[in-house]
């Protein structure tokens, strides 16, 4: 089945070090975002990359990095520099073109502060 | 930027139609509206989008007011299991075509 699959599912990590999300796709899109979803919250644009080896900035990009040295893989790392990190971690993708399609969404990480 | 403003929440009957409105006010003319739900600890599920034509496919209709501030999702006959967190997006434009603007959220509760 084509999908978006993130990987671990449930993430814990002590203070102070980085952690890598997983983010794989098998729908051949071009472009993929990395959201993040704090409790009763909506989503918040953290990256996106509409091409390999490009990716932008979303409304929340401090303490976190990323890269897309793949068409279909687009990992997300948050840093020791982000002090808040405990949330629900989503990564998406969608066709970049004028088609107006949808974005299609992974199961999400939700990572932990141990 | 808030693009969309929803309700909190909303109730309704089971087998009742569920309406689930969004504003949108400052959409420019090339921007879509997109529907998505999401149950706990999942991710977002599309249902349906539109530019200013209604639209209706399986899970739901979507109404989008001529001057295309506001729009309505309708589930026609809510079942428990649509029960869920409710965003409706506009996508942006130009530049930034690909980036989806997310509100706040509806959290829909259907009662037996």
């Amino acid at each position: 089945d084509g999908g978006i699959t993130q990987s671990p599912k449930y993430l814990f990590r002590k203070e102070g070090q980085n952690v890598t999300l997983s983010c794989e796709q098998n729908l051949n899109h071009d472009a993929m975002y990395w959201y993040r979803q704090d409790p009763g919250q909506g989503l918040r644009l953290i990256y996106y990359s509409q091409i390999v080896n490009d990716f932008q900035k979303g409304d929340i990009a401090e303490g976190y990095s990323v890269s897309r040295e793949k068409k279909e893989s687009f990992p997300l790392t948050v840093t020791s520099a982000q002090k808040n990190p405990t949330a629900f971690y989503l990564c998406a993708s969608s066709i970049m073109d004028n088609s107006n399609q949808p974005q299609h969404f992974g199961d999400g990480t939700r990572l932990s502060i141990l | 930027d808030a693009k969309t403003t929803q309700p909190t929440s909303m109730d309704c009957a089971e087998g009742r139609a569920a309406n689930l409105p969004c504003n949108h006010s400052t959409i420019s003319g090339n921007e879509y509206v997109y529907w998505y739900r999401q149950i706990h600890s999942q991710g977002p599920q599309y249902i349906i989008h539109g530019l200013k034509n209604n639209e209706t496919n399986e899970m739901a209709s979507l109404i989008i007011t001529e001057d295309r501030k506001s729009s309505t999702l309708i589930l026609p006959h809510a079942t428990l299991r649509d029960t869920a967190v409710y965003y409706c997006i506009v996508r942006g434009g130009g530049y930034n075509f690909n980036k989806f603007y997310f509100g706040s959220g509806t959290k829909l509760n259907v009662k037996p």
